[in-house]
This record gives structure tokens, sequence and C-alpha cells, in this order.
């Protein structure tokens, strides 16, 4: 399978430990987009890479959360301290931008859904 | 801030009705994007939109892109309980400074029954 693969699918942990999730993207794809959704809610953007470089982040990613692609193949968030309202499904999405007649059509990977206790 | 208003956000058909999904926003997409998630996965892309007043179909859905690229719609001939799940359109706003993150409607849940 050559699709978006996020590790792990669920966790389950207490208020205030530091927790982190990893995505890979398809293969050839350079752009990496992380995303949020709670229940009955669209995904909220979080933060997107272009390769290795962080290029945008959203308000909603608080100094808690720290998202690194080192190599600019896989892709790493931690959320430290996590909180009841940290609860949510975090996905992960890679695209290949508008090269090759692409109009920066997003993939997303199965997602990790976090529950903080 | 740019919204995306998606409607309804229910439905609840018998199987072989048809049915319309609706997407709005004041701002201009420069595409725009359908979505089907199912419980406890991510979203799989059904379509991408670009050009004004584009229709697009696959088997029984019909997708179109309206003339100002404002407002998209999702049309179902004939559905089947195997089309339940959560419909999510998704635009990319043109302008402004963004690097091509996606914003998400609420997303319509349908529930077709046999």
């Amino acid at each position: 399978d050559t699709g978006v693969s996020q590790d792990p699918r669920h966790k389950i942990t207490k208020r205030g430990q530091n927790v982190t999730f990893r995505c890979d993207p398809i293969s050839e794809h350079n752009r990496l987009y992380w995303y949020r959704q709670t229940l009955g809610q669209g995904p909220e953007f979080l933060t997107y890479f272009q390769n290795e470089a962080q290029l945008e982040k959203s308000r909603l990613l608080s100094d808690r959360f720290s998202a690194e692609r080192p190599k600019g193949s896989f892709s790493t968030l931690e959320i430290q301290r996590t909180e009841q309202g940290d609860s949510a499904m975090y996905l992960c999405a890679s695209s290949l931008g508008w090269a090759r007649g692409s109009y920066n059509e997003q993939f997303f990977g199965p997602g990790t859904r976090l529950t903080v206790l | 801030t740019q919204l995306l208003e998606q409607s309804p956000q229910f439905l609840s058909i018998q199987e072989g009705e048809n049915l319309t999904v609706y997407c709005n926003s004041s701002s201009v997409f420069s595409s725009l994007q359908w979505y089907r998630q199912e419980p406890g996965e991510g979203p799989v892309l059904l379509v991408t939109v670009v050009t004004g007043g584009e229709v697009k179909k696959l088997k029984r859905l019909t997708f179109q892109f309206g003339d100002a690229r404002k407002d998209s719609s999702l049309h179902i001939t004939a559905a089947q309980p195997g089309d339940t799940g959560l419909y999510l359109c998704a635009g990319l706003f043109a302008g402004g400074t963004s690097y091509g993150k996606l914003t998400f409607g609420q997303g319509t849940i349908l529930t077709v029954h046999p």
C-alpha cells in the first residue's frame, strides 16, 4: 500500500502526559499537512511543510504543539502536557502541490485518535 | 476569516432516493474538493473541481462547481446503503498567502436505509 500512513491509530493518555504521532506521506509528495478533527466537525488546519521546511502554522497550534519533518519525508506531531481539550482525530495529508498537472489534491491518512483522560 | 458552509448537516433517506448536498462561501475558490469519510478513518478524495461551471461525474455522483467559483454541489442519484458516510467539501481559497491549506465545511452525515 503506497498511501499515507499514520501511527499509532489510537492513543489514550492521561492529562499532563506528552504524546507523539508519526505520519509517513506518499513517497513522491513534497507537501505535508496536519489537521485536527473533532466529533461532528470538518478537519481544521494545523500546520504545513514543504519538504523539511515548516511554512505555515495555524493559531490553533499552541506552544504545547510542535511538528517536525527532519528529512523531508516522515513527520512527527508532538503534544506536550496534554489537556482534555486535545482529544480529537489528528489527520495527516500529503500532496504534490501544483506540480505535474496536480491541483494540490491532498490525500489523507487514516488518522490518529487521541483520547486524553 | 473565510468560511465554507455546507448543508444539510444530516440526511436520512431510503434506498433509491436522490439527494443533493450544498457547499457555499462568500469568497472565491481556486479549487474545491469533495471527500467521503467513514467512521474512524481519514477522508477519501472523491473529486477536484477547478473551473467555474465545471461538472464531473463519478458513477451515480455528480459534482458541480458554480460559475463564480463560490459554491458547489454534490448530487447522488438512486442512493444505496453503501453511500452512507460523512461527505465533506473542502476549498482552497483564491488569493491570500496560504500554501494550500484546505478549509473544510462542517460535513453532511448521510444515512441511506435499505
